[in-house]
C-alpha cells in the first residue's frame, strides 16, 4: 500500500539556521510527491511538487526538496529559516487523485 | 480568484444537531475534496467528487456524513446526528483537470458539545 511516513513530529530550530524535514514513502507504482505547508488557523499551501524531471525541487519562501527514489525519500530543506517559517509541513503522494498526508512535521523556530 | 471558499469558519454545536459545511471551488477546477483533521487521525480523505459526481466516498466515518455537490460552484457536507467525536476541523480543496495539485480552503472549525 502506499504510504507516506514524517520521522519527525517536531523539529526545533534557531533562526537563521539551516532544516531539514524529512519524509519517506512507500509505493508500488511511480509516485508524484508534494509538501504542503499549514500556517496556524489556515489551510494548507503547496509549497512544491515533483511530478517527473529534475529530481530537485525548489519551491516558495526558500525552500527546495530532493527526490530519491534509491531511499524512497522527499526531504524538504531550506538553508537559513526565519521566524514565519513557523508552521506544519505535510509531505504527500498521490494515488488516483487521492492524497495521501504524512503525519505532519511541527517547525518551531526559536530566535 | 477568491480561491476556495468555505462556510462557516467556526461552528458550535451541540450533539444531536444537523450541521452542514459548504464550500465553493475554484472556478474552472473539475474536482472537489472533503478532508477533516483531527490530531489523532491527522488529514483524512472523506470524499471526492469530479464533475459533480461522488467518486471515492470511502473515507466517510459512518451513514451519518453525507455530501452533495449539486453543481460545479457549490458543495455541502451534513452530519446529522453529530456526535463529540466529529469535532475537527474540516477542509475543502478542489483542483483542475490540468494540474495535480490541489488549492485548500480555509476550513471550518466545529465543534459538538
Amino acid at each position: 500500500a502506499q504510504s507516506v511516513t514524517q520521522l519527525d513530529s517536531q523539529v526545533p530550530v534557531f533562526e537563521e539556521a539551516p532544516v531539514e524535514l524529512r519524509c519517506n514513502y512507500s509505493s508500488s507504482v511511480s509516485v508524484y510527491l508534494f509538501w504542503y505547508v499549514q500556517y496556524p488557523n489556515q489551510g494548507l499551501q503547496l509549497l512544491l511538487k515533483y511530478l517527473s524531471g529534475s529530481t530537485l525541487v525548489k519551491g516558495i519562501n526558500g525552500f527546495e526538496a530532493e527526490f530519491n527514489k534509491s531511499q524512497t525519500s522527499f526531504h524538504l530543506r531550506k538553508p537559513s529559516v526565519h521566524i514565519s517559517d513557523t508552521a506544519e509541513y505535510f509531505c504527500a503522494l498521490i494515488l488516483a487523485q487521492k492524497l495521501v498526508f504524512g503525519q505532519g512535521t511541527r517547525l518551531t523556530i526559536n530566535p | 480568484d477568491a480561491g476556495v471558499i468555505q462556510s462557516p469558519r467556526h461552528e458550535v454545536t451541540e450533539m444531536g444537531q444537523e450541521v452542514t459545511l459548504r464550500c465553493k471551488p475554484i472556478s474552472g477546477h473539475n474536482s472537489l475534496f472533503w478532508y477533516r483533521q483531527t490530531m489523532m487521525r491527522g488529514l483524512e480523505l472523506l470524499i471526492y467528487f469530479n464533475n459533480n459526481v461522488p467518486i471515492d466516498d470511502s473515507g466517510m466515518p459512518e451513514d451519518r456524513f453525507s455530501a452533495k455537490m449539486p453543481n460545479a460552484s457549490f458543495s455541502t457536507l451534513k452530519i446529522q446526528p453529530s456526535e463529540p467525536r466529529d469535532s475537527a476541523v474540516y477542509f475543502c480543496a478542489s483542483s483542475s483537470p490540468r494540474d495535480y495539485e490541489q488549492y485548500f480552503g480555509p476550513g471550518t472549525r466545529l465543534t459538538v458539545t
